[in-house]
Formats: structure tokens, C-alpha cells, sequence
């Protein structure tokens, strides 16, 4: 089946750095990945929608300077939470669509816990 | 009102149990549903498509209801790996929104 791989798992990180998180798609190419975040007990929230090659789709509400989204490949999305601060501390998780899918279905990475201190 | 809507829950129910619960979507142009879980701290994970037909698989049925906007999941014989929670997703334009979630607790 299709695997999404995130890198870090976990990270934890002062006040003002910044933190690169990596979504790759393991064994299927996708055009499209998506970007979500998750506080705890909450739902999944869509952040942005990552486009290889072209500048992310942000929802609203969601800073685009803080939250910089790069798709340069197929198989690889970054999400940088630029200068974190306390309430950036969620669960970070992306997800892909096979380029190859005739459906919506997404395929979820492990997902990233940030703990900005 | 929100697009896509879920009894929160917690459903707390003995093993063997027959459960359901229901997932309201706003948007009557809605393409795609889908039911997924999730397990503390882990990722959602696929658990079924909803077809305008009706789908099973195993002890899971999900269905759908378009005149009344809204899709549904039946879990018979329930075991305790069950204990999750169970997100709904629904598909409008290319929009992914997924419901907040129902959580459902097995006890022995």
C-alpha cells in the first residue's frame, strides 16, 4: 500500500527558531500533499494544500510567511513553521493522493509532534 | 452550521455491542465520503469509503444518505481494538474537510 513518511517525529524547539518538517511519499508520486495540524482533542485541521512546482494553496486564517510550504518534487513536501512560538506546539500531519488515484483517497504520514518551549 | 458535523461522543459500549453514528454534510454538492480512524497520537488511517450503494466489510457498513446529507457507520460484534475515534470526511470541489470526530470506547 501507499506510505507517507514524515521526518521528525518529534521535535522540540525554543521560542523564535524555526523548524522544518519533511513529508515524503515512499512508493507512489504525488502531485498534490496536504498539510494539517491537530491540537489535542480537536479535529484535523487543513493548513494548506502543497502543489509540486507551483506556490501552496493556504486556508484561511493560516499565515503564509509563517507556514512556508515547498513541494519541489513528486515525492517530497516541506512544511517550515517559521519563528515558533508556544501556541505553534501541535501535531503536524501531511498527507498525499497518488498521482495515479482515480479517488480521494489520502494517505496519511505518522504525523509530527512540535513542542516549541 | 458547520460543513461537516459529528456527534462527538464518547459512545462507551460493552464488547459485542452494535454501534452507530451518523455524519451530517452541509454541502449537497459533496463528491466523495469516506470514513477514517484514529488512534491517540497516531495518524487517521483509512477505515472505508462510503459508496452511494452502501459498502461493507466485515463487521463495518457504512453508508450514505444524499437526501438527507449524511453518511453512516455500523460497527457489529464490537471488540476492544475498536476503541478510536472515528473521523468523517467529505469531498466538495476538491475540499477536503473532515468531521471532528466521534469517539468510541469498548469496554470489556
Amino acid at each position: 500500500g501507499a506510505v507517507v513518511s514524515q521526518h521528525p517525529s518529534w521535535v522540540i524547539c525554543k521560542s523564535g527558531t524555526s523548524v522544518k518538517i519533511e513529508c515524503r511519499s515512499l512508493d507512489f508520486q504525488a502531485t498534490t500533499m496536504f498539510w494539517y495540524r491537530q491540537f489535542p482533542k480537536q479535529s484535523l485541521m487543513l493548513m494548506a494544500t502543497s502543489n509540486e512546482g507551483s506556490k501552496a494553496t493556504y486556508e484561511q486564517g493560516v499565515e503564509k510567511d509563517k507556514f512556508l510550504i515547498n513541494h519541489a518534487s513528486l515525492t517530497l513536501s516541506t512544511l517550515t513553521v517559521t519563528s515558533a512560538h508556544p501556541e505553534d506546539s501541535s501535531f503536524y500531519i501531511c498527507s498525499a493522493r497518488d498521482i495515479e488515484g482515480y479517488s480521494y483517497e489520502q494517505y496519511f504520514g505518522p504525523g509530527t509532534r512540535l513542542t516549541v518551549t | 452550521r458547520k460543513e461537516v458535523e459529528q456527534d462527538p461522543g464518547p459512545f462507551n459500549v460493552p464488547e459485542g455491542a452494535t454501534v452507530a453514528f451518523n455524519c451530517t454534510y452541509s454541502n449537497s454538492a459533496s463528491q466523495s465520503f469516506f470514513w477514517y480512524r484514529q488512534d491517540c497520537r497516531k495518524e487517521p488511517k483509512l477505515l472505508m469509503s462510503v459508496y452511494s450503494s452502501g459498502n461493507e466489510d466485515g463487521r463495518f457498513t457504512a453508508q450514505l444518505n444524499r437526501a438527507s446529507q449524511y453518511i453512516s457507520l455500523l460497527i457489529r460484534d464490537s471488540k476492544l481494538s475498536d476503541s478510536a475515534t472515528y473521523l468523517c470526511v467529505v469531498i466538495s470541489a476538491s475540499k477536503i474537510i473532515f468531521g471532528s470526530g466521534t469517539r468510541l470506547s469498548i469496554r470489556p
